[in-house]
């Protein structure tokens, strides 16, 4: 068991262009899920997945941003059109289906300028 | 809307001491209630967590105790060491676990 995997760690990008974050869940948990914390602040719920399923994405901050779980193991989250205020870190977590014990990783620091 | 909230928002305690953060929430459909810890640039860990359930859980120096009635929960971290020192996260849950809502963290200090 490695753990949730991010990356990248660190991504700094100009406004304008896209970002896609890629996460590795803990290999037999059917769930994932995408946090959104900016400093000071406790993680904000984006989207999850059951295995393939998006059951979840009306909490996704803006049109702009999207994920995929294409074959119900690793994500992608991505934002386009970036904008600074887009700056935070954006956390992956990862449980099984049963059971409510939810695994964060490390997180992906994003950087607009 | 902040479902969770959390206080105080920083705290300094001294080494041995009792750190104590409170947490009180809204939607009476929670029924986990985990604490998570989580050190700068890194991702929050799970540190202990409780259900409706039971009032009080211990994990070693760590105990959350839990108010069904007025909604409320704390931890208390106890013999507190500057190794405690990070922010702590409360956050509630249902149990089909897809919105955990978190708190707005405590910057807890343990001064040697």
């Amino acid at each position: 068991d490695t753990g949730v995997s991010q990356n990248p760690r660190h991504k700094i990008t100009k406004r304008g262009q896209n970002v896609t974050f890629r996460c590795d869940p803990i290999s037999e948990h059917n769930r994932l899920y995408w946090y959104r914390q900016t400093l000071g602040q406790g993680p904000e719920f984006l989207t999850y997945f059951q295995n393939e399923a998006q059951l979840e994405k009306s909490r996704l901050l803006s049109d702009r941003f999207s994920a995929e779980r294409p074959k119900g193991s690793f994500s992608t989250l991505e934002i386009q059109r970036t904008e600074q205020g887009d700056s935070a870190m954006y956390l992956c977590a990862s449980s099984l289906v049963s059971g409510n014990t939810i695994y964060f990783g490390e997180g992906s620091w994003l950087t607009v300028v | 809307q902040q479902q969770v909230k959390q206080s105080p928002q920083s705290l300094i305690v001294q080494k041995g001491g009792i750190s104590i953060i409170n947490c009180a929430y809204e939607n009476t459909a929670f029924d986990y209630f985990p604490w998570y810890q989580q050190f700068p640039g890194k991702g929050p860990a799970l540190l202990i967590a409780i259900r409706p359930d039971v009032s009080e859980k211990k994990e070693g120096r760590f105990t959350i105790s839990f108010n069904k009635s007025a909604k409320q929960f704390s931890l208390h971290i106890m013999d507190s060491q500057p190794g405690d020192s990070a922010t702590y996260f409360c956050a509630a849950t249902t149990h089909n676990n897809n919105d955990m809502r978190f708190g707005a963290g405590t910057r807890l200090t343990v001064k040697p």
